[in-house]
């Protein structure tokens, strides 16, 4: 089945201690990213990746890192994490650019206590 | 820089009755790319439909239709006789074919929260 995995689906950590939310997809995808969603802001991008070894910016990459060292996998590493990353999150993944569907996994649920 | 405006953001109903989602949208490009996905209570994204700037046929797809007019920037989103499993979150996203040649930058609307009552 195609599809978009998350670990984990919920999270409460505390400010300042370190946490990976890994992604993977096993369409062979060229294309990941990362989103925030927030009440009333609808989902920001936070982080992309076009192929392996080449990531950049989102809208709202600060205090977030990212890697994509295979083309399965695209983990979102919060290296110090505060409260207002508290946030639903997801990974998404697709052909590629432009027109092409978006594929999204079931989300993670990060509280920053 | 792009833009996508959900104004409405929660709809009650009751069952039965027709629902239009608003979208309006801002983009400099001549070539983009519109979406509405659906969030359900269980938190998933499900892609519903797609339409790209060129194409400005309406479409409908069973109880679904939306109406994509350039003149007005807008991709709005009609439900038919709605049900209680229609509800759920509803977003417009709108990407740019030239997003600094990449990137596949999607902006999201707010969304719009559909509650449909028995």
């Amino acid at each position: 089945e195609a599809q978009v995995t998350q670990n984990p689906r919920y999270l409460i950590t505390v400010t300042g201690k370190k946490l990976t939310v890994t992604c993977s997809q096993n369409m062979n995808h060229e294309y990941m990213s990362w989103y925030r969603q927030d009440p009333g802001l609808g989902l920001r991008q936070i982080y992309y990746s076009m192929n392996v070894e080449v990531t950049d910016k989102g809208d709202v990459p600060e205090g977030y890192k990212v890697s994509r060292k295979e083309k399965r996998n695209f983990p979102l590493i919060l290296e110090s994490p505060s409260p207002n990353q508290t946030s639903l999150y997801f990974c998404a993944s697709s052909v590629g650019t432009g027109a092409y569907e978006q594929y999204f996994g079931p989300g993670t649920r990060l509280t920053v206590t | 820089a792009q833009k996508v405006t959900q104004a409405q953001t929660e709809i009650s109903v009751v069952e039965k009755e027709d629902v239009t989602l608003d979208c309006v949208y801002e983009t400099r490009d001549t070539t983009y790319y519109l979406f509405w996905y659906k969030q359900p209570p269980s938190g998933e994204l499900v892609f519903l439909i797609r339409r790209n700037s060129f194409d400005e046929q309406n479409e409908i797809s069973g109880r679904y239709s939306w109406n994509f007019q350039k003149s007005t920037s807008s991709f709005n989103f009609t439900i038919t006789a709605s049900q209680v499993v229609d509800s759920a979150v509803y977003f417009c996203a709108l990407s740019e074919a030239l997003y600094n040649n990449a990137g596949n930058m999607l902006t999201f609307g707010g969304g719009t929260r559909l509650m449909v009552k028995p």
